[in-house]
């Protein structure tokens, strides 16, 4: 299986820049996503693809990345995106990242 | 708009099977992938399997191959999975999603349907 593998948790203040990390232990070409989810709630699509934003999700949010090394970027950060943040490939099956909740 | 709305909550007693539903509105239901995600506080998330609703052709996690059974009713715009012999281990929230962008990504989620396995 690929292991997606993420910081646990991260905080920062709202209109700060904040960087969210995804490392593959195998390459998985540009074939990740991101995804947010709030408490309670279900997952929602984010970034497709490494760096395409998905339908009506703010351009605050962005993605890069390639291989192994994938990074979310919200700038700034809003109040509101207090929530866990999903990586996820589906270049070999599919498998999640085990999650980053941002705090703030 | 896309709506994936999911069967309610079940308690549900070891050994037993449970079918969890996913009706499927806004949309071309044979047009996308209905994929399942399971998603438990010790495991996170992990993806189960997909069917494809016009062909009715699966792939699975091969964790899951012997524990789930994927299948959808095109008239109702629905899909069903079918967990068997549960235990504990299968407590969890379980969610459909849409397969989208050639099946790549889940691009909606239905709103979760939680399972309790105890006696």
């Amino acid at each position: 299986d690929t292991v997606l593998t993420q910081s646990p948790t991260l905080a920062v203040s709202p209109g700060e820049r904040v960087s969210i990390s995804c490392r593959a232990s195998e390459g998985v070409d540009s074939y990740v996503h991101w995804y947010q989810q709030k408490p309670g709630q279900q997952p929602k699509l984010l970034i497709y693809k490494a760096s395409n934003l998905a339908s009506g999700v703010p351009a605050r949010f962005s993605g890069s990345g390639s291989g192994t090394d994938f990074t979310l970027t919200i700038d700034p950060v809003e109040a509101d995106d207090t929530a866990t943040y999903f990586c996820q490939q589906s270049w070999n099956d599919r498998t999640f990242g085990g999650g980053t909740k941002l705090e703030l | 708009q896309v709506n994936l709305l999911q069967s309610g909550a079940a308690l549900v007693k070891p050994g037993t099977s449970v079918e969890l539903s996913c009706k499927a509105s806004g949309y071309s239901f044979t047009d996308y992938y209905i994929h399942w995600v399971k998603q438990s506080l010790g495991k996170g998330l992990e993806w189960i399997g997909y069917i494809n609703p016009h062909s009715g052709f699966t792939d699975f996690n091969e964790k899951f191959e012997s524990k789930a059974t994927l299948t959808v009713d095109k008239p109702t715009n629905t899909a069903y999975m079918e967990l068997t012999r549960l235990t504990s281990e299968d407590s969890a929230t379980y969610y459909c999603t849409r397969g989208a962008y050639n099946n790549y990504v889940m691009d909606a989620w239905g709103q979760g349907a939680s399972v309790t396995v105890s006696s």
